[in-house]
């Protein structure tokens, strides 16, 4: 069955440290990845897209890498603060899907920085 | 630009009652999508639209109804509310979103309770 798995429901750490948020899949073929991050009570806003024949995306302090024979994708925040608390959601855009390149949701992954 | 509006925010309905969930987008986007989150569980795709008068099932359509008979407005329709019902609704909206992807601009949600 298809699966999206990421890692852990919560992450703490030290501000200043880099988080690292793992994504992976099972039985998709992805033409896409997508970062998203919500924060309590809000909806998701966009972070990051990197494309199957991508390896890294880099914005300011993000970067994503994307491995398509690991089936996994990786989200680093450097130098964290604790702005950067929330929940963070990554979401496959899959090759075989509708016109609508329907997007499928992995349940999150809540990271909370420590002071 | 508003983006995208929904509302109400929050709403408490009983067993078997019907509402309307509004969302309207002032970004002139084709596609419009609406997803239910449920605690610890990632967005799931309800119905989503790629134009004015065009609609589809997502991957849990059943017990909601959409139309979409403007660009800008996509409501989503409860008949016969149930409990299982309960949960947090997002409307998004995109460009045409083809196999390089595309932001999704979600709005605030809408908090609903079955009772």
């Amino acid at each position: 069955s298809q699966k999206i798995e990421q890692n852990s429901e919560a992450l703490n750490i030290q501000e200043g440290k880099t988080a690292t948020l793992t994504c992976n899949y099972t039985n998709y073929s992805p033409a896409y990845l997508q970062w998203y991050r919500q924060d309590p009570g809000r909806g998701p806003v966009f972070l990051l897209l990197i494309r199957e024949n991508e390896k890294e995306k880099r914005k300011e302090r993000l970067k994503v890498t994307f491995d398509t024979t690991l089936k996994q994708s990786l989200f680093h925040i450097t130098a964290s603060q604790p702005a950067d608390s929330a929940t963070y959601l990554c979401a496959l855009g899959e090759k075989s899907s509708g016109s609508a390149r329907q997007l499928t949701f992995g349940s999150g992954t809540q990271l909370t920085v420590l002071p | 630009n508003a983006g995208v509006t929904q509302t109400p925010k929050f709403r408490i309905l009983k067993i078997g009652q019907s509402m309307t969930l509004q969302c309207a987008q002032d970004m002139n986007h084709n596609y419009m999508y609406w997803y239910r989150q449920d605690p610890g569980m990632g967005l799931k795709l309800i119905y989503y639209s790629v134009g004015a008068g065009i609609t589809d099932k997502g991957e849990v359509p059943n017990g909601y109804n959409v139309s979409r008979s403007t660009t800008e407005d996509f409501p989503l329709r409860l008949e016969l509310a149930a409990p299982s019902q309960t949960s947090v609704y997002f409307c998004a909206s995109s460009p045409p979103v083809g196999l390089a992807g595309g932001e999704l601009f979600f709005g605030e949600g809408s908090r609903l309770t079955v009772l």
